[in-house]
């Protein structure tokens, strides 16, 4: 089993909902982050929480918000979905060193 | 400012030969880390190497190196006889050893060909 899991792997959604992609991880890293991936753009940080009383914008958190339920779960929503929105997520957790990324989620917004 | 370019968007290259991925980055810090990171095309990102800013040390794993010249802000990733199973997209990132954040740079894809 992979020790940082997102959920779910690939969605399609129509403007205008809510939808949730949730990490989880068995590293027992205090450290975690949400990345957005687009063609040629790299990674870019949405945000980022180092335990679960902390919580931190990252450079592209509009129209994002998060949710540190536990040390080992961190939730990404988009409260209402654009077109623009489309891309592939990416959970990371980090202990002092280099990120372990999860396996991505794919969201399409029609 | 914190940044990584990595101006080579994509590379080709033939089964064998061999290549390198250029890696530039600015940073304030006196202290720092880089990393490189393979994506293939399965998508998931998977951790190649990381490199304290202190230790200025080429390094090779297998048909893998490195090399981290601070005098020019480069950590170059050179692959020897390329294999078809090196076809990804490559990312070099930058971290500050007090920093919260990583910066990535763009990405290089490469392509192997058989």
């Amino acid at each position: 089993d992979a020790d940082v899991t997102q959920t779910p792997r690939n969605r399609i959604t129509k403007t205008g909902k809510r939808i949730m992609l949730e990490c989880s991880q068995t590293k027992g890293h205090d450290r975690m982050y949400w990345y957005r991936q687009d063609p040629g753009l790299g990674l870019r940080l949405i945000y980022y929480s180092f335990d679960v009383k902390d919580i931190n914008k990252g450079e592209i958190s509009d129209g994002y918000s998060v949710s540190r339920q536990a040390q080992a779960k961190f939730s990404l929503s988009l409260e209402s979905a654009i077109p623009n929105q489309t891309a592939l997520y990416f959970c990371a957790t980090q202990n002092t060193g280099e990120l372990f990324f999860g396996e991505g989620s794919r969201l399409t917004v029609l | 400012a914190q940044k990584v370019t990595q101006a080579q968007t994509e590379i080709s290259v033939v089964e064998k030969e061999d290549v390198t991925l250029d890696c530039v980055y600015e940073t304030r810090d006196t202290t720092y880390y880089l990393f490189w990171y393979k994506q293939p095309p399965s998508g998931e990102l998977v951790f190649l190497i990381r490199r304290n800013s202190f230790d200025e040390q080429n390094e090779i794993s297998g048909r893998y190196s490195w090399n981290f010249q601070k005098s020019t802000s480069s950590f170059n990733f050179t692959i020897t006889a390329s294999q078809v199973v090196d076809s990804a997209v490559y990312f070099c990132a930058l971290r500050g050893i007090w920093g919260n954040q990583f910066y990535f740079g763009t990405g290089t894809s490469l392509t192997v060909i058989p």
